[in-house]
């Protein structure tokens, strides 16, 4: 079945850093990867999405690439700030059942940045 | 921008009850999902549900979990007799036709079994 491995963390920055986390991802068809991030005590909020190879998503700084050769979607930010603490998953959504393809998540990596 | 509404926030209940959780998607939604999150843990898919019935199902949605969509607003999750090991944030999600578009979540609800 479809899979997500991401780095688990915790993963802790300076300000201004530069932000890795890795995501590779196992699945049959063309699925569509997602980040999304989960801020303390709030619910999940995309962040961004990809839906075909070498598609780049990117949203409020953050950017992640869509590589099939690679079955990668690792998230990059130039300069992180403080305001990022979160937890960060990774997901996909295959492409066999429709609108009822459900979501698969990676275990979440913990990010905090420290001013 | 549209919402996904999850009541209560927060559910203390005594082991053995049976709790309701409650979600109003948002309007133009054809599918719609439960996720739980224990502490710390994985997002973990429940159920799917779309036109009235389960479309899928996970090991972990056992006899003591349904799902239904009585009035085609609210949808919720029902877990007739608690255990300790059900306390987890609860998240109602929905989403469209479209294959490339992530699906939008509620803020969750908490669920503490005691």
């Amino acid at each position: 079945g479809n899979s997500v491995t991401q780095m688990e963390g915790p993963v802790t920055l300076s300000e201004e850093a530069f932000l890795t986390i890795n995501c590779t991802y196992t699945a049959t068809g063309y699925p569509s990867l997602f980040w999304y991030v989960q801020y303390p005590g709030e619910g999940l909020q995309l962040l961004l999405k990809a839906t075909k190879a070498d598609d780049k998503g990117s949203n409020k700084g953050f950017e992640a690439t869509y590589r099939k050769e690679t079955t990668s979607f690792h998230l990059e930010k130039g300069s992180v700030q403080v305001s990022d603490s979160a937890v960060y998953f990774c997901a996909l959504r295959g492409s066999f059942q429709g609108g009822s393809e459900k979501l698969v998540f990676g275990k979440g990596t913990k990010l905090t940045v420290n001013p | 921008e549209p919402e996904v509404t999850q009541t209560p926030s927060h559910q203390v209940t005594q082991m053995g009850q049976e709790v309701i959780l409650r979600c109003v998607p948002i309007s133009n939604h054809l599918y719609f999902y439960w996720y739980r999150q224990i502490l710390g843990q994985k997002v973990e898919f429940l159920v799917s549900f779309y036109n009235n019935e389960i479309s899928e199902k996970s090991e972990i949605f056992d006899d003591q979990f349904s799902v239904e969509r009585p009035d085609g607003s609210n949808f919720t999750l029902k877990i007739r007799s608690t255990k300790l090991e059900d306390s987890a944030m609860y998240f109602c999600a929905g989403g469209t036709d479209e294959m490339g578009k992530g699906y939008t979540f509620g803020s969750g609800t908490r669920l503490t079994v005691v």
